[in-house]
């Protein structure tokens, strides 16, 4: 099926610092869905968007779903060690599942 | 306390057996699902079950089999005609497929290597 993409594929931030990771796809998603996995854990899930240009927040992370719902985006304030992982975007439902490719975050303390 | 199980955490086989993986839920779920992850890279989906007795291939099936018998039960099967098994295996389950998507609850996951 198709996959959607994301980018960038790594990410090294000093701690402290910003990091945002986007997530696009060559059709309209009905929904997208975020996903954070620990080193050696599995994927846990983070939140999910639906209406377009749909933004919501948790503590330092704010996710957006594009106007088109075509992409999406994750954004982390202020990264801590903590963050550390990769982070997925999904969409699924009636459409083919569908992970991203990820996106691998690590913090330099 | 409701959640995924998969047993081993780790799995050795030597090459040309066949290896079947456990998974098991107890979130009442109807949709089920198993997804391979190699070293970096993201997740794949190799088969999934929206209902009991019925499943469907996803993305990289071939050289696995699995089976829904059971609402709770989604065992996969790593046959020997899979030409690279050695990965992390993950297994989840979701309310639904169907309408508007549900969240995925993973399981640990299964690391097998095949030597």
């Amino acid at each position: 099926g198709q996959q959607v993409m994301q980018i960038p594929q790594y990410q090294h931030v000093q701690e402290g610092e910003d990091f945002t990771t986007y997530c696009n796809s060559s059709t309209t998603l009905s929904n997208i869905q975020w996903y954070k996995q620990r080193p050696g854990g599995h994927p846990v899930f983070l939140i999910q968007l639906v209406k377009s240009g749909e933004v919501k927040k948790q503590k330092r992370l704010t996710f957006q779903f594009g106007e088109a719902k075509k992409n999406s985006s994750l954004h982390i304030t202020a990264t801590q060690t903590t963050d550390v992982g990769t982070y997925f975007c999904y969409s699924g439902g009636y459409q083919k599942v569908t992970f991203g490719t990820g996106t691998k975050l690590q913090v330099i303390p | 306390d409701g959640g995924i199980t998969q047993s081993p955490k780790y799995l050795f086989r030597k090459e040309g057996q066949n290896v079947t993986l456990s998974c098991e839920q107890n979130l009442n779920h109807d949709a089920m699902y198993w997804y391979r992850q190699d070293p970096g890279q993201g997740l794949r989906l190799i088969y999934y079950s929206q209902i009991v007795n019925d499943f469907q291939k996803g993305d990289i099936a071939e050289g696995y089999s699995v089976s829904r018998e059971k609402k709770e039960s989604f065992p996969l099967t790593v046959t020997s005609a899979q030409k690279n098994p050695t990965a992390f295996y993950l297994c989840a389950s979701s309310e639904s497929l169907a309408g508007a998507s549900y969240e995925q609850y993973f399981g640990p996951g299964t690391r097998l290597t095949v030597t």
